[in-house]
């Protein structure tokens, strides 16, 4: 099946500073990926849909100044935490969705456990 | 407003019959998806229906009515293993997922 890549895996930062995600799909284009956000014990939350080469789509209450999202490439999408917080600790997970299969399936990466302290 | 439902959580017993149930209320309606998530992992699909009936893999089975709104994920011959957070989501409209809040499930011994 097909197969997405998060990068890094996990990440402790000081308060403040920034911090970049990379979700890559290894074996096939994705003109779409997804980022979701989730919080111990709670459900996946659509922060941001990801579509190439245009600017991405936020969710209501996702701030678009403090989570920046790049998808240059049909492989490649990245998610920028700027100025990061304790509040902002979370399983940051991105999906990619391939159009070749017959429901447009989306495929997890990972995930990227972030810690700010 | 866009609504998906199903128990927190569930207990049986290994070896047993289990199932999830799950109802929906969205904008349109192009599939429903069962993952299963592992703690601290990301989900990983399980199924997909998109017409009435049950879809079977295995020891898991999905139904859906859509007239109803409805689906249950089935798992038979529990193993321990299964022990998860099972999650449904449905796409819609716009081919969104739109995810429930997840079930977990415990296997007990």
């Amino acid at each position: 099946g097909a197969v997405v890549s998060q990068h890094p895996s996990w990440v402790i930062c000081k308060s403040g500073t920034s911090v970049k995600i990379e979700c890559r799909s290894l074996d096939f284009q994705a003109t779409t990926m997804f980022w979701y956000r989730q919080f111990p014990k709670q459900s996946l939350m659509l922060m941001a849909t990801s579509n190439e080469g245009s600017k991405a789509t936020y969710e209501q209450g996702v701030e678009k100044d403090k989570f920046l999202i790049n998808h240059a490439s049909l492989t490649l999408s990245t998610l920028t935490v700027t100025s990061a917080h304790p509040e902002d600790s979370s399983f940051y997970i991105c999906s990619a969705r391939d159009l070749e299969t017959d429901y447009d399936e989306q495929y997890f990466g990972p995930g990227t456990r972030l810690t700010v302290t | 407003g866009q609504n998906i439902d199903q128990p927190t959580e569930m207990t049986a017993t290994e070896g047993a019959i289990v199932q999830i149930n799950c109802t929906y209320q969205t904008s349109g309606f192009n599939g429903l998806f069962w993952y299963q998530q592992h703690a601290g992992e990301a989900p990983t699909f399980l199924s997909y229906n998109v017409l009435d009936g049950l879809e079977e893999k295995g020891r898991f089975s999905s139904f859906l009515s859509r007239s109803k709104g409805y689906s249950y994920l089935l798992l038979k011959e529990l193993q321990m293993k299964d022990s998860a957070s099972y999650l449904c989501a449905v796409a819609d409209s716009n081919y969104q997922l739109i995810w429930g809040a997840g079930t977990k499930l415990i296997i007990k011994p």
